[in-house]
């Protein structure tokens, strides 16, 4: 069973931010919130992952909530290439390879 | 830097056949993640590979099996195929003892008749 919640799907206008919100709320302490992203008939593209910080990279920002039973994934000026289904997924830091996906958040960019 | 390669893209069986799956991971990577995507579904964990042995498995039947090679490139056999194995499946590379972050391949679309 997916260890994450997840909306099914939203909308976002081009240029604007995009927020994806996640909810983890049984995840344990060593327990990492990663983020994929799958365009259409492609594999899935990592995007972006952390512990408790909120991290940033060139692709997106990564906040988790101080308890960790939640976190968004913001992409900062949406386009329409970013018109994709987000998985956010949790899990050790361990190369355990076991990631449990949900079925994610389809995420629309509108012009 | 090669990413993840898979072959073949695309397969068509029919019910009963035996299949067999490649892939290459990302350059430098040790580790090989395989799933299953049904359509409209999130992956779905299969096994992984590491250092030639089976070290992690998912809820998938016998009929799923693999192989790691000494270059690290893995193999997904699946038996007496059934229209239910119709599905995106998909490799995925990592690095162990680095991070869990994994690569993932443009993954193999299997059509079971």
């Amino acid at each position: 069973d997916a260890k994450t919640t997840q909306p099914p799907s939203m909308d976002c206008a081009e240029g604007r931010a995009a927020n994806l919100p996640c909810n983890h709320s049984t995840i344990s302490g060593n327990e990492y919130v990663y983020w994929y992203r799958q365009i259409h008939s492609q594999g899935p593209q990592y995007i972006i992952h952390g512990l408790k910080n909120n991290e940033t990279n060139e692709m997106a920002s990564l906040i988790i909530t101080e308890d960790r039973k939640s976190s968004t994934l913001i992409l900062p000026h949406a386009t329409l290439r970013d018109t994709a289904v987000y998985y956010c997924i949790v899990g050790p830091n361990t190369n355990a390879g076991k990631s449990t996906f949900g079925d994610g958040t389809t995420l629309t960019v509108k012009p | 830097d090669a990413g993840v390669t898979q072959s073949p893209t695309h397969l068509i069986k029919t019910r009963g056949q035996q299949v067999t799956l490649r892939c290459s991971p990302k350059s430098g990577h040790d580790t090989v993640s395989w799933y299953q995507q049904a359509l409209g579904q999130g992956p779905q964990f299969i096994f992984q590979y590491y250092e030639e042995e089976e070290r992690q498995r998912g809820n998938f039947p016998d009929r799923f099996s693999g192989h790691q090679f000494p270059n690290y490139s893995s193999e997904l056999n699946v038996n007496a195929l059934l229209l239910g194995d119709s599905a995106l499946y998909l490799c995925a590379s990592s690095l162990e003892g680095v991070t869990d972050t994994q690569y993932f391949g443009p993954g193999t679309r299997l059509t079971v008749l």
